[in-house]
């Protein structure tokens, strides 16, 4: 049974870095056809995605958020770990982890329930 | 990045209509797009991979179409469980990009 969830802070302060926790289960993070990505959704907004990671350790960034975003993973834990540096009310947002499956197509297949993170003072 | 254009951004059917979304990429895109169903308060779920692929135990109801720019998402006979926001995605290039989700109301 393939699971994810994201784990963090409900509360951040504007400038602070937030780093969010994906811990995976019912698949390997060295499996060479999975990966993990994040996406976020601000409240009744669309989704928006984020950065994704390979067992490879090949990584991808949001163009419009790169400078401000670091992806990692810890196989030995099951773990993918997002932070973002210089956080903003405008990053108010549910936060979600996904499965990338990957091969002839690529597809986000489980999704974490995701985490709300508000940024306020 | 591609930009996706999906259309309307929200309609109003009734139970057992035909229901069709948009979606258009500002580029190529080959098949290579997914659409997601999302109900309020849940995570997005995988309906369609690869433009017409149906995803394992999902209703055949349910069913897209398309390639290059020109995509179709459609429900043949609206139930009431398939109120939700919609989105397509592409990933033919990085990084992937949603639609901005349709709304789907039940008149």
């Amino acid at each position: 049974q393939v699971t994810l969830k994201e784990s963090g802070p409900v509360l951040v302060k504007p400038t602070e870095t937030l780093t969010l926790t994906c811990t995976v289960s019912g698949f390997s993070l060295s499996n060479a056809r999975m990966g993990v990505s994040w996406i976020r959704q601000p409240p009744g907004k669309a989704l928006e995605w984020l950065a994704h990671i390979f067992s490879n350790d090949e990584k991808s960034y949001s163009t419009s958020l790169k400078s401000r975003l670091t992806i990692s993973k810890d196989t030995s834990k099951s773990q993918v770990v997002l932070t973002m540096t210089n956080m903003d009310p405008v990053d108010t947002a549910t936060y979600y982890c996904a499965r990338i499956r990957v091969g002839a197509t690529r597809k986000l297949d489980y999704w974490g329930q995701g985490t709300l993170v508000t940024v306020s003072s | 990045d591609i930009q996706m254009t999906q259309s309307p951004s929200s309609l109003s059917a009734s139970v057992g209509d035909r229901v069709t979304i948009t979606c258009q990429a500002s580029q190529d895109i080959s098949n290579y797009l997914n659409w997601y169903q999302q109900k309020p308060g849940k995570a997005p779920k995988l309906l369609i991979y690869d433009a017409s692929n149906l995803e394992t135990g999902v209703p055949s109801r349910f069913s897209g179409s398309g390639s290059g720019t020109d995509f179709t998402f459609t429900i043949s006979s609206l139930q009431p469980e398939d109120i939700a926001t919609y989105y397509c995605q592409q990933y033919d290039n990085l990084p992937p990009t949603f639609g901005q989700g349709t709304k789907l109301e039940i008149k």
